[in-house]
C-alpha cells in the first residue's frame, strides 16, 4: 500500500510567480485535502477535492486553486505569490466516507519558499 | 465554531521522564478528536483518535490520550520518553464545515534532553 506522495520536496519562487505543487494520493483514497503550514503554527485547511470537484475550502483567495484527476491525484496551484505564501503545503488523502472519523494520511509536504 | 487551543507552545523534558502534552477543544457538536506527531522536516503521522466509547485512547509508540468531556480536554501523555519522541505534537478536531477537515491547534514543540 503506498502512501502519499508530494512533489516537489522544495522550491523556491519569485514574488509574483506561479507555482504548481503536486500529490499522488494513497491507493483506494477518492478524496485529497490541501493544508498550508506557516513555520511554528498548525497546518491550516486551503481546500478538499472529491471526484474532481472542490467541496469545501478555507480562508484562502482564489489565487490558491486546484484540481482532480480521475486517478484522484492532485494539483494545487498558486498564482501571484506573496512573500506570506512561504510554507509547507501538506497534501492529505482520505476515503471519503471515513475522513471524519479515520483522519487523514498526510505527505511529507513541499516546503515552498517565496523570496 | 470549533476551536483547539495547545497550551505550551514547547515541553521540555528529560529522557525517561512521563510527560503530558495540555489540548483544550471547543465545539458544540459531538467530537472526533486527533493526535498527530511530526518529525523534523516530514508531514504527519497518526498517534491516536478519539471517537466514542472508552475515553483512555491507546496510541503508537507508548502514547495515551483521554478524553474529559467536562473539562473539554484530549491531553496527550506518555509514562517514559525517549530522545526519538523530540518532535512537533499536533491536536486536532475533524469537523464538517462543507467539506470534513481537520482544524488543527498551533502545535507543541516536544524536546527530550539526555
Amino acid at each position: 500500500e503506498t502512501g502519499v506522495t508530494q512533489s516537489p520536496t522544495h522550491l523556491i519562487k519569485t514574488r509574483g510567480q506561479q507555482v504548481t505543487l503536486r500529490c499522488s494520493s494513497q491507493s483506494g483514497h477518492n478524496t485529497v485535502s490541501w493544508y498550508q503550514q506557516a513555520l511554528g503554527q498548525g497546518p491550516q485547511f486551503i481546500f478538499q477535492y472529491y471526484r474532481e470537484e472542490e467541496n469545501g475550502r478555507g480562508n484562502f483567495p482564489p489565487r490558491f486553486s486546484g484540481l482532480q484527476f480521475p486517478n484522484y491525484s492532485s494539483e494545487l496551484n498558486v498564482n501571484a505569490l506573496e512573500l506570506d505564501d512561504s510554507a509547507l503545503y501538506l497534501c492529505a488523502s482520505s476515503l471519503a466516507t471515513l475522513s471524519i472519523f479515520n483522519g487523514y494520511t498526510f505527505g511529507s509536504g513541499t516546503r515552498l519558499t517565496v523570496v | 465554531a470549533q476551536s483547539v487551543t495547545q497550551l505550551d507552545s514547547q515541553v521540555p523534558v528529560f529522557e525517561e521522564a512521563p510527560v503530558e502534552l495540555r489540548c483544550n477543544y471547543s465545539s458544540s457538536v459531538s467530537v472526533y478528536l486527533f493526535w498527530y506527531v511530526q518529525y523534523p522536516n516530514q508531514g504527519l503521522q497518526l498517534l491516536l483518535k478519539y471517537l466514542s466509547g472508552s475515553t483512555l485512547v491507546k496510541g503508537i509508540n507508548g502514547f495515551e490520550a483521554e478524553f474529559n468531556k467536562s473539562q473539554t480536554s484530549f491531553h496527550l501523555r506518555k509514562p517514559s520518553v525517549h530522545i526519538s519522541d523530540t518532535a512537533e505534537y499536533f491536536c486536532a478536531v475533524s469537523i464538517i464545515q462543507g467539506a470534513q477537515k481537520l482544524v488543527f491547534g498551533q502545535g507543541t514543540r516536544l524536546t527530550i534532553n539526555p
